[in-house]
C-alpha cells in the first residue's frame, strides 16, 4: 500500500499571498489531519477532518482552512500569508478519529514565506 | 489547559546504553499516548503507542509505561543502537473541541559508537 503522500514538496511565497497544500490519505483512511512544524518543535495540531466533517480545531487564526473530499483527500488552505506561517506542514491519515485509530504522517510540504 | 511536557530535550548516551524519556500531560481524559521518531528531513514515523486500560507495552528492545494517576508516560528504549538517533515525540489525544494529538517538544537523542 503506499502511504500517505502531500504535494507540494516545497513552497516559496511572498507575504500576503494564499497557498493551498494537498494530501492523499492511505488507501482505506477516512481521516485526515493537519499539523503544523516550527524547526525544533513538535508538530502542532491545526485541524481533524473525518467523512468529509471537521472534527477537531487547534489555535490557528481563521486564515488557515481545509476541507477533506468524497474521495478522502483533503487540502490546507492559509490566506493572507505571514513570516510565521513559514514551517513544515504535515499531513496524518487515520482509520477512524484520531486517538481510536493510529496516525501515520506523510513527508509534509515545506512552506517558505518571504 | 491542553498540554504535554517532555523531557529531556535532548539526550545522549554510549551505544549499548539504556535511554529513557519522560511526558507529563494535562487532561485526565486523556486515553491514547503515541510516541513518534523522526530523523532529520523525514517524517514522523509511529514507533510504539499505549492506551489508558494497560500500564506497560513492549516492542522488541522499546517499552512503554503509563501511570494514569501522575499522569506521566515514559518510553524506554534498551541496547541502543546509532540508528536509534533521532528526535523522539511523545503525544497524548485530547478530547476538547473534538479529538486531536498534542505533542510534546520533542528529545533529542544521540547514541554515541
Amino acid at each position: 500500500d503506499a502511504g500517505v503522500t502531500q504535494s507540494p514538496t516545497h513552497l516559496i511565497k511572498t507575504r500576503g499571498q494564499q497557498v493551498t497544500l494537498r494530501c492523499s490519505p492511505i488507501s482505506g483512511h477516512k481521516s485526515v489531519s493537519w499539523y503544523q512544524q516550527v524547526l525544533g518543535q513538535g508538530p502542532q495540531f491545526i485541524f481533524q477532518y473525518y467523512e468529509k466533517e471537521e472534527r477537531g480545531r487547534g489555535n490557528f487564526p481563521d486564515r488557515f482552512s481545509a476541507r477533506q473530499f468524497p474521495n478522502y483527500s483533503s487540502e490546507l488552505n492559509v490566506n493572507a500569508l505571514l513570516l510565521g506561517d513559514s514551517a513544515l506542514y504535515l499531513c496524518a491519515s487515520s482509520r477512524g478519529l484520531a486517538g481510536t485509530y493510529e496516525q501515520y504522517f506523510g513527508p509534509g510540504t515545506r512552506l517558505t514565506v518571504t | 489547559g491542553e498540554n504535554v511536557e517532555q523531557h529531556p530535550s535532548t539526550l545522549s548516551v554510549q551505544e549499548g546504553d539504556s535511554a529513557v524519556i519522560k511526558c507529563t500531560y494535562s487532561d485526565s481524559a486523556s486515553n491514547y499516548f503515541p510516541w513518534y521518531k523522526q530523523e532529520l528531513g523525514k517524517r514522523p514515523q509511529l514507533i510504539i503507542d499505549i492506551r489508558s486500560n494497560v500500564g506497560e507495552k513492549k516492542d522488541q528492545r522499546i517499552a512503554v509505561t503509563l501511570n494514569k494517576t501522575a499522569k506521566h508516560f515514559s518510553l524506554h528504549i534498551t541496547e541502543t543502537q546509532p540508528e536509534d538517533s533521532a528526535v523522539y515525540f511523545c503525544a497524548a489525544i485530547i478530547y476538547n473541541q473534538g479529538g486531536k494529538l498534542i505533542f510534546g517538544q520533542g528529545t533529542e537523542l544521540s547514541v554515541k559508537p
